[in-house]
């Protein structure tokens, strides 16, 4: 069975600090997909990353990072200088192979709130 | 390139009732994907089709039940509604090349929120 915690549930940061949300995986295949998703308050979600698990490489897009350590089993994303359009629900999520289609098995999110 | 789009917005029923909900996938998207996001939680997988066929589901009865058309867009259909199935419903298309697994990202529509009284 696959799982995802997030055990962060809320968040609060001041604007400008950096902020780290943390995810944990279990699943028993050797080759899955992680992703994170962005929830403002539209309700939309809005893709931000995949990895798959042959890549451990930490990745870096402007103010986002995301730290993938398959020892742990915990793909962490990093905020840095946070800003209050950031302010939304973060969730991870994990997929894997399989020959009948892909589904996305969500954590329960964690509420990032940043404050002016 | 038009994103993925759901109609309606917003949505009440009462209890026993039934619903169709509608999605249009991306542009050149050809599997859409069914989720039912309860308040204050992570978006549960219900169902997923490819080329017209259902490709996997979720945890969920069969009063729930999909259509995916020639142009790859979709219906969920939920019969029998229960106060539970009050939620957001998500639709998300991603590309495939063949039946077997291609994980792609998945992009979400705006979702229907749907109230059953």
């Amino acid at each position: 069975a696959q799982k995802v915690t997030q055990a962060q549930t809320e968040i609060s940061v001041v604007e400008k600090e950096d902020v780290t949300l943390d995810c944990v995986y279990e699943t028993r295949d050797t080759t899955y997909y992680l992703f994170w998703y962005k929830q403002p308050p539209s309700g939309e979600l809005v893709f931000l990353i995949r990895r798959n698990s042959f890549d451990e490489q930490n990745e870096i897009s402007g103010r986002y990072s995301w730290n993938f350590q398959k020892s742990t089993s915990s793909f962490n994303f990093t905020i840095t200088a946070s800003q209050v359009v950031d302010s939304a629900v973060y969730f991870c999520a994990l997929s894997f192979s399989e020959t009948s289609g892909s589904r996305l098995t969500f954590g329960e999110g964690t509420q990032l709130t940043v404050n002016p | 390139e038009t994103g993925v789009t759901q109609s309606p917005t917003h949505l009440i029923k009462t209890r026993g009732q039934q619903v169709t909900l509608r999605c249009s996938s991306q542009s050149g998207h050809n599997t859409v994907s069914w989720y039912q996001q309860a308040l204050g939680q992570g978006p549960q997988f219900i169902f997923q089709y490819y080329r017209e066929e259902e490709n996997g589901r979720g945890n969920f009865p069969p009063r729930f039940s999909g259509l995916q058309f020639p142009n790859y867009s979709s219906e969920l259909n939920v019969n029998a509604l229960e106060l539970d199935d009050s939620a957001l419903y998500l639709c998300a298309s991603s590309g495939r090349s063949s039946a077997r697994r291609v994980i792609n990202e998945q992009f979400f529509g705006p979702g229907t929120r749907l109230t059953v009284l």
